[in-house]
């Protein structure tokens, strides 16, 4: 069974670029959840999709978005970059029925310059 | 929203030996406690969770207990190998959103 694939894996862009992430959840999950992760702050939630519809958000500015297609795989925005988006974001796959196991990426080590 | 704390941010300890990580949360909603070790260079790996109508869950040298009356969770590793240094994270679960602890950087020396 294949597990959450996320790519790419490095991306290095420039301040005031925008950039677009992509996850592809495990096969039968409906639920894709994106979490930025820094060594100052940790782990936090972003925000999450269900069946193609945000179902839960966190303290982020709107420069960042996403979105979840049909097949689940969703994609994460973040729009006029700054130097502090510089994180590791990772994406979350569960079935978002109740409360399941969520199984992570290996995340998308963003750059920006 | 919900808040976790997670203590020691370090932890030492010699091959063999036992290492228990500690979190706390304030949110009495949550019901559902996973911890996750992640590696250098790698996503967080799910090793262990527990429900709030459970109190204890062991999985060969990993345990994990839950008072849920006093919001604490902790995690025990026995018999510790170098292959488990790693950073640990907790975290609570609330209407699918995972609040995470700060992590705690485990080494395992020889």
């Amino acid at each position: 069974k294949a597990g959450v694939t996320q790519t790419p894996r490095y991306l290095i862009k420039t301040r005031g670029q925008q950039v677009t992430l992509s996850c592809s959840p495990i096969s039968g999950h409906r639920s894709v959840s994106w979490y930025q992760q820094t060594p100052g702050q940790g782990l936090q939630f972003l925000f999450e999709y269900f069946s193609e519809t945000q179902r839960n958000k966190g303290n982020f500015p709107g420069r960042f978005s996403g979105r979840q297609f049909s097949n689940s795989r969703s994609e994460m925005n973040v729009s006029t970059l700054e130097l502090g988006d510089s994180a590791l974001y990772l994406c979350a796959s569960s079935t978002g029925t109740g409360e399941t196991e969520a199984f992570f990426g290996q995340g998308t080590r963003l750059t920006v310059v | 929203g919900e808040n976790v704390e997670q203590h020691p941010s370090t932890l030492s300890v010699q091959e063999g030996d036992s290492a228990v990580i500690k979190c706390t949360y304030s949110d009495s909603a949550s019901n559902y406690f996973p911890w996750y070790k992640q590696e250098l260079g790698k996503g967080p790996q799910l090793i262990i969770d527990i429900r709030s109508n459970v109190g204890e869950k062991k999985d060969q040298r990993i345990a994990v207990t839950l008072n849920k009356t006093a919001k604490h969770f902790s995690l025990h590793i026995t018999e510790t190998q170098p292959e488990d240094s790693a950073v640990y994270f907790c975290a609570a679960m609330e209407y699918s959103t995972l609040t995470f602890g700060k992590g705690t950087m485990l080494l395992v020396s020889p």
